[in-house]
C-alpha cells in the first residue's frame, strides 16, 4: 500500500514561494501506475487540484495557478515536490499529495495534509 | 475551470437514504465516465469511496452507490449510519487533462 507524507515550511511570507515535499512509500515513482498530485482545501472550503505529474516528467496544471505552479520528481529520493510562486494570503490552505491511479481513474491514495500559512 | 455544483448540505435520519448530486457540463462529467466520490471527516484527508461513477473500492460499504445522467453524477447512501456524517465530495477529469471538484456538501445525520 502506498503511503504520502508531505512536508515542508507551515509559514510563508507574502510574495515569497511556498515549497513542499512529498515522500512516498511503497511504491515506487518510477512505477507507470500513477500520476503524482497535489491538491488544497483551504480553512472550511472545498477540495482544489493544483496539478500532477507522470513518470516521464510531463505536467499538467490548474489553469488558474497554471502560472505559478511547478511541479517536479525526485526519483532517487522517491519523492515529489510542489513549488507554488508569489504566494498571498488566498494560498492560505491545507496542502495535499495523492497519487492518481491509472487504472481506477482516481485519486486513491493521500498523504495526511499539511497546513500552509501565508503572513508576515 | 469551475468547481462542479453540489448541494451546501443534506440531512437524513438513520436508516433512510440520501442522495447528493454533482453537476458539471459536458467538458467533465457528462463526456467522461471518470467521476469519483470522496468521504472527508474533519481534520483528516478525504477518503476515496467511489470510482468511475459507479464502482465501490474494495472495503467500502454497499450501502455507497454512484450514478450519473447526463451532466449530473450522484451518490447514493442507503440505510444511513451515524458514522456517515461527513463531507463529501465529487471530482471528474476534464476534456483539458486537468482534474476538478466540486464544492463538497456536509452530511449530517439527524
Amino acid at each position: 500500500q502506498v503511503q504520502l507524507q508531505e512536508s515542508g515550511p507551515g509559514l510563508v511570507k507574502p510574495s515569497q514561494t511556498l515549497s513542499l515535499t512529498c515522500t512516498v512509500s511503497g511504491g515506487s515513482l518510477s512505477s507507470g501506475t500513477y500520476y503524482w498530485t497535489w491538491i488544497r482545501q483551504p480553512a472550511g472550503k472545498g477540495l482544489e487540484w493544483i496539478g500532477r505529474i507522470s513518470t516521464s516528467g510531463s505536467t499538467n496544471y490548474n489553469p488558474s495557478l497554471k502560472s505559478r505552479v511547478t511541479i517536479s520528481v525526485d526519483t532517487s529520493k522517491n519523492q515529489f515536490s510542489l513549488k507554488l510562486s508569489s504566494v498571498t494570503a488566498a494560498d492560505t490552505a491545507v496542502y495535499y499529495c495523492a497519487t492518481y491511479q491509472l487504472l481506477l481513474r482516481t485519486f486513491g491514495y493521500w498523504g495526511q495534509g499539511t497546513l500552509v500559512t501565508v503572513s508576515s | 475551470q469551475s468547481a462542479l455544483a453540489q448541494p451546501a448540505s443534506v440531512s437524513g435520519s438513520p436508516g433512510q437514504s440520501i442522495t447528493i448530486s454533482c453537476t458539471g457540463t459536458s467538458s467533465d462529467v457528462g463526456g467522461y465516465n471518470y467521476v469519483s466520490w470522496y468521504q472527508q471527516n474533519p481534520g483528516k484527508a478525504p477518503k476515496l469511496m467511489i470510482h468511475d461513477v459507479s464502482n465501490r473500492p474494495s472495503g467500502i460499504s454497499n450501502r455507497f452507490s454512484g450514478s450519473k445522467s447526463g451532466n449530473t453524477a450522484s451518490l447514493t447512501i442507503s440505510g444511513l449510519q451515524a458514522e456517515d456524517e461527513a463531507d463529501y465530495y465529487c471530482s471528474s477529469y476534464t476534456s483539458s487533462s486537468t482534474w476538478v471538484f466540486g464544492g463538497g456538501t456536509k452530511l449530517t445525520v439527524l
